[in-house]
């Protein structure tokens, strides 16, 4: 069965310094990977997504990804955040039509 | 735009009295879901329909229904809600299954029971 563990609950930034998320998934076959950002009161919304090919994903907002298969880890990163990053940020997997989400990690950002 | 549209916002019931949530969707897609996703956990699948079928999660309480009268709505039916339904339910589509298809949410109901 596939899991996702997102290690940091909570996490505080300064603005317009670097970022990163962490995320670690378990799966016994090959899986897509995905983050997505919930803003408050809002649904979610895909940042980016990885299938195949380059293990460097680029997304919406200045957001990327690295895909590492032998610490089967997808890490997103932002080398600058902005007030507006703050948000809700869930990593998932999929390995056939179901999306398996982690339990988030809140992305607070300090003027 | 595209999107897909989830009615009401918020809603409040009472104890084990019947509540139906609304999504819509202008994607013309294939599939649609619906999570239930509780204070600060994630989105937790509950079913979906690809087309007209109906595939149930198998920790899906009996409580939960969903209807999918046509390709653009998909109802969910709490028969009797209890205070631990109390959550937020997201709807979202996709074009297909298979895994590597964008989900496209709605911004969801959160449903409050008194």
């Amino acid at each position: 069965a596939q899991s996702v563990t997102q290690l940091d609950s909570q996490v505080p930034v300064f603005e317009e310094a670097p970022v990163e998320l962490r995320c670690n998934y378990s799966s016994s076959v090959s899986v897509y990977l995905f983050w997505y950002v919930q803003y408050p009161n809002q649904g979610l919304q895909l940042l980016l997504k990885y299938l195949s090919g380059s293990t460097l994903v680029k997304g919406i907002n200045g957001f990327e990804a690295e895909f590492n298969k032998s610490q089967t880890s997808f890490h997103l990163r932002k080398p600058s955040v902005h007030i507006s990053d703050t948000a809700e940020y869930f990593c998932a997997v999929s390995e056939s039509e179901k999306l398996t989400f982690g339990t988030g990690t809140r992305l607070t950002i300090i003027p | 735009d595209a999107m897909v549209i989830q009615n009401p916002r918020y809603q409040v019931t009472q104890f084990g009295k019947p509540v139906t949530l609304s999504c819509s969707q202008t994607l013309n897609h294939n599939v649609m879901y619906w999570y239930q996703q509780k204070s600060s956990q994630a989105p937790k699948l509950l079913f979906h329909y690809y087309d007209k079928d109906f595939n149930n999660e198998a920790d899906t309480p009996d409580n939960f229904q969903s209807r999918r009268p046509n390709t653009s709505f998909c109802f969910l039916d709490i028969r009797s809600p209890g205070l631990g339904d109390a959550a937020m339910y997201l709807c979202a589509t996709s074009y297909a299954t298979g895994g590597a298809d964008t989900q496209y949410f709605g911004p969801g109901t959160r449903l409050t029971v008194l």
